[in-house]
């Protein structure tokens, strides 16, 4: 289909360990953003990519999570040393520019035990 | 406080009410964004506005910049509206185009 893809639906893992989650989006947005939301909260943004500008790293909750986006389509989300607190569903949105309409993926459950 | 606040947190309504979820921000905005989120499944844009009013089938938004207020109306509901609606803005200004999100309104409509 032509909408937001992300891989993996699911993921478990255990403490300590390091995850990547992908993010594909629709064909042609500049725009891409990673959210989280976690069990019983609301969403809450990560980071944010506009083309070939420097992203905006503002909500990413520790130097364990990082991100990138290749040629400016296909994003990676990756957490290092998980701990049990990262265990949410993560969020992938893009939009066409900056001031756009987002269209979200289905998201990555991540399972931290 | 939340610089983005929802009410009610949880609404319960019978099929073929006239429904209504509010939203309040603290913050200067750009334009707001109401999402729908079914349980277990993804997140879909219903509106971003401005100003003024949208319409679409029977989903109506509007807003009220000078008051910081935004609603959603849902006429002649149905069981197949139950979802958590979410209510998001953008903060007038800056390079980053990131959302701040309320935290949802359950709602449940009964047969």
């Amino acid at each position: 289909g032509a909408g937001v893809s992300q891989s993996p639906s699911n993921k478990v893992t255990e403490k300590g360990k390091d995850v990547e989650l992908r993010c594909d989006p629709i064909s042609g947005h500049t725009a891409l953003y990673w959210y989280r939301q976690s069990l019983g909260q609301g969403l809450e943004f990560l980071i944010y990519f506009q083309g070939n500008s420097a992203p905006d790293k503002s909500g990413l909750p520790s130097d364990r999570f990082s991100a990138e986006r290749t040629g400016g389509s296909v994003s990676t989300l990756t957490i290092q040393r998980t701990q049990q607190e990262d265990s949410a569903v993560y969020l992938c949105a893009s939009s066409l520019g900056q001031f756009n309409e987002q269209f979200f993926g289905p998201g990555t459950r991540l399972t931290v035990l | 406080k939340n610089e983005v606040e929802q009410s009610p947190q949880n609404l319960t309504a019978q099929e073929g009410e006239f429904i209504t979820i509010n939203c309040s921000y603290s913050v200067g905005i750009s334009a707001l964004h109401w999402l729908q989120q079914h349980p277990g499944g993804g997140i879909v844009s219903l509106f971003m506005l401005s100003s003024g009013k949208k319409k679409h089938g029977r989903l109506i938004a509007t807003i009220n910049i000078q008051e910081k207020h935004s609603s959603l109306h849902i006429t002649a509901s149905h069981p197949r509206d139950s979802a958590v609606y979410i209510c998001a803005v953008r903060s007038y200004g800056g390079a980053t185009n990131k959302l701040i999100f309320g935290t949802g309104t359950l709602l449940a409509v009964q047969p």
